[in-house]
């Protein structure tokens, strides 16, 4: 399975910030998407990254917000611009790979982003 | 959009007791996958089901995939203190797609 690696894995900013999260994946995958995890919740999907094109946002999140990059199979980055004490989360990375038998899904270490 | 129903939403066990938890949904999914995270780490893979009706273990665990294909449940035998953390159920309708994801089952283990 793929193996998963975000910079940095935490960090605390201020109001009205930018933060750009890495993803780096140890082998070239097609899926890679981008999940929140706010304080004592669940997963949240953000976005697909689709490499050579713009990103699929779901329901609730826009580009301007979170603008997404996906230069090639292995690297993803995610920004959270403007920040507000709101964005305070987990953000993950995940990406679709073979695990054996089927293609599986599997997380990154995630990013935790304390907002100011 | 999709909701996961899971519960409980958090369990206290006694170390050596077995554990059951389960998900539900509205919808149908080709996919039920359990994960388990840790405190400050992502989700890591326990389960995947693939076909309805399948029963499937790993060492200690065992999961359904409910014959409806709208649940499915997560058994740990034996319960350990290293079973401590978050269980989450996910359903996925089709492969390259999204995943749904339950609000999770907080386990704790007394020894």
């Amino acid at each position: 399975s793929a193996v998963i690696s975000q910079k940095p894995s935490r960090d605390i900013c201020q109001r009205g910030t930018s933060l750009t999260i890495q993803c780096q994946v140890d082998s070239q995958v097609t899926m890679m998407f981008w999940y929140r995890q706010q304080p004592g919740q669940s997963l949240t999907l953000i976005a697909t990254a689709n490499q050579g094109s713009e990103a699929t946002y779901e329901s609730g999140f826009v580009i301007d917000k979170f603008p997404i990059s996906r230069p090639n199979l292995t690297f993803s980055t995610l920004t959270v611009s403007n920040m507000s004490p709101e964005d305070s989360s987990i953000y993950l990375c995940s990406v679709e790979d073979f695990g054996g038998a089927y293609n599986e899904q599997f997380f990154g270490p995630g990013t935790r982003l304390t907002v100011l | 959009g999709q909701q996961l129903n899971q519960s409980p939403q958090s369990m206290f066990i006694q170390e050596g007791e077995d554990v059951s938890m389960n998900c539900t949904s509205s919808s149908i999914f080709n996919t039920w996958l359990w994960y388990k995270q840790d405190p400050g780490e992502g989700p890591v893979l326990l389960i995947a089901l693939y076909k309805a009706g399948e029963l499937t273990s790993n060492g200690r665990l065992t999961a359904q995939f409910g014959i409806t294909r709208k649940d499915s449940f997560l058994n740990i035998s034996a319960s350990i203190p290293s079973d401590v953390g978050i269980y989450f159920c996910a359903g996925q309708f089709s492969g390259n797609t999204p995943l749904v994801f339950g609000k999770g089952t907080r386990l704790s283990v007394i020894a």
